[in-house]
């Protein structure tokens, strides 16, 4: 039972690459986040999926996009990287959405130069 | 615009002792709290939970306290073990959305 994997768990773009990081939770949970974490600011939410074949906003949505492709996967797309973008990306899990993710995977910590 | 704030970057205690951990809002919508515990190099681990309705929620060594009035919320650890260090993060939700909004974390030691 690996509960929520990331893949990459590093990864460095030059400006303008484009990159997918993947998600996958084991737990059967319906809804799915994707959050950035950055020095001295909280974790902020980017995208969710509430279920399968949903996804919303969350509060730094611009430059992203992601993909529900079933239950089990929810990946999140940078078309063009800018450095701003630098940060830990988290994903998480929950049952329902009243959970905001309990469970978090890894974490994967990309570097725009 | 921080709706919800940890004033307190990092808190060292000791081994044993009560460890308190202070977060605030600003958003009177907000109607369902949670802390997680951060380790290095690792996601965040759910800790513990509080909807509006109650005032207190205590699971093992950990409590969470919310002052409504007062936009305020606690956490408890009693008694700390070197283990609970971490950076500890509270969250919280708007009773009609999905989204929850973090705050900038509280770095706990425990000296042993």
């Amino acid at each position: 039972n690996a509960g929520v994997t990331q893949t990459p768990k590093f990864q460095v773009l030059k400006t303008g690459q484009s990159m997918t990081l993947q998600c996958a939770q084991d737990m059967n949970h319906n809804s799915m986040y994707w959050y950035r974490q950055d020095p001295g600011m909280g974790l902020r939410l980017i995208y969710y999926s509430a279920s399968e074949g949903t996804t919303d906003k969350g509060e730094v949505p611009n430059g992203y996009n992601v993909s529900r492709l079933n239950k089990r996967e929810f990946s999140l797309r940078l078309e063009s990287a800018a450095p701003s973008q630098t940060s830990v990306y988290f994903c998480a899990s929950s049952e329902g959405t009243s959970g905001g993710g309990r469970f978090f995977g890894p974490g994967t910590r990309l570097t725009v130069l | 615009d921080q709706q919800v704030k940890q004033n307190s970057p990092s808190l060292s205690v000791q081994e044993g002792r009560i460890s308190i951990l202070n977060c605030d809002y600003t958003n009177s919508m907000f109607d369902y709290f949670l802390w997680y515990k951060k380790y290095p190099a690792e996601g965040p681990t759910f800790l513990i939970s509080i909807s509006s309705i109650k005032d207190k929620n205590e699971d093992g060594r950990f409590t969470v306290f919310l002052n409504k009035s007062a936009k305020h919320l606690s956490l408890h650890i009693v008694p700390s073990q070197p283990g609970d260090s971490a950076v500890y993060f509270c969250a919280a939700r708007r009773e009609t959305g999905n989204q929850f909004y973090f705050g900038t974390g509280t770095s706990l030691t425990v000296i042993p």
